[in-house]
């Protein structure tokens, strides 16, 4: 059964680079079937779609942070990150990653990480 | 902007049948959306419960079934359990991005 889990650091200073990385275990990044997505949550909020990336590098981004974030892939680590820049407290969230099934461009979220805080103040 | 609406709120008793409705600004909700539903509990990740407007992963239970109706993407759950108590979000797809509604907070009363 696929595992994944968030890392990096749960404190960001404003106007600085958010960097988290998720990890991948019972399965691979390079697989055709799916792609790997990032979502995020303000606390006691909804949930926030950010984009997703297949193995092949394509990605697809909310276009509302499009020019704020970037999501790569590393199949020699088995993992996938995200970065946001120029961050401000509205990105003070729990960040989850995925996988998703894959159907043309559309993704569906089936397997979760337990999500990391991220909390951006000086 | 699109805007994916849900529920704020519903209550259900146990045993009972609820259906929870996801809409789009953009028009009538069809196939082509590709709804997903999404269940979160207090401090845990989301739960994937259906795909593409009805598919049910082998984990969902058989009490939820998603469709169409309305122009709206629908999830029912039948036969409520108490456990069933969370906040239920759908996911839309609009030709590369994908949208989460805001939510709907269930409580089983």
């Amino acid at each position: 059964q696929v595992q994944l889990q968030e890392s990096g650091p749960g404190l960001v200073k404003p106007s600085e680079t958010l960097s988290l990385t998720c990890t991948v275990s019972g399965g691979s990044v390079t697989s055709s079937s799916y792609y790997w997505s990032w979502v995020r949550q303000p606390p006691g909020k909804g949930l926030e779609w950010i984009g997703h990336i297949y193995f092949n590098g394509n990605t697809n981004y909310n276009p509302s942070l499009k020019n704020q974030v970037t999501i790569s892939i590393d199949t020699s680590t088995n993992q996938f990150s995200l970065k946001v820049t120029s961050v401000t407290a509205a990105d003070t969230a729990i960040y989850y990653c995925a996988r998703a099934l894959r159907k043309g461009s559309v993704s569906s979220p089936d397997y979760w990480g337990q999500g990391t805080l991220v909390t951006v103040s000086s | 902007q699109t805007v994916v609406t849900q529920e704020p709120s519903l209550t259900v008793s146990p045993g009972g049948t609820v259906t929870l409705t996801c809409a789009s600004t953009t028009g009538a909700v069809t196939s082509g959306f590709y709804p997903n539903w999404f269940q979160q509990k207090p401090g845990q990740a989301p739960r994937a419960l259906i795909y593409s407007t009805s598919n049910k992963y082998s984990w969902t239970p058989a009490r939820f079934s998603g469709s169409l109706l309305g122009g709206k993407a629908t999830l029912t759950l039948s036969g409520v359990q108490p456990e069933d108590e969370a906040d239920y979000y759908c996911l839309l797809y609009y030709g590369g991005a994908q949208v989460f509604g805001g939510g709907t907070r269930l409580t089983v009363l």
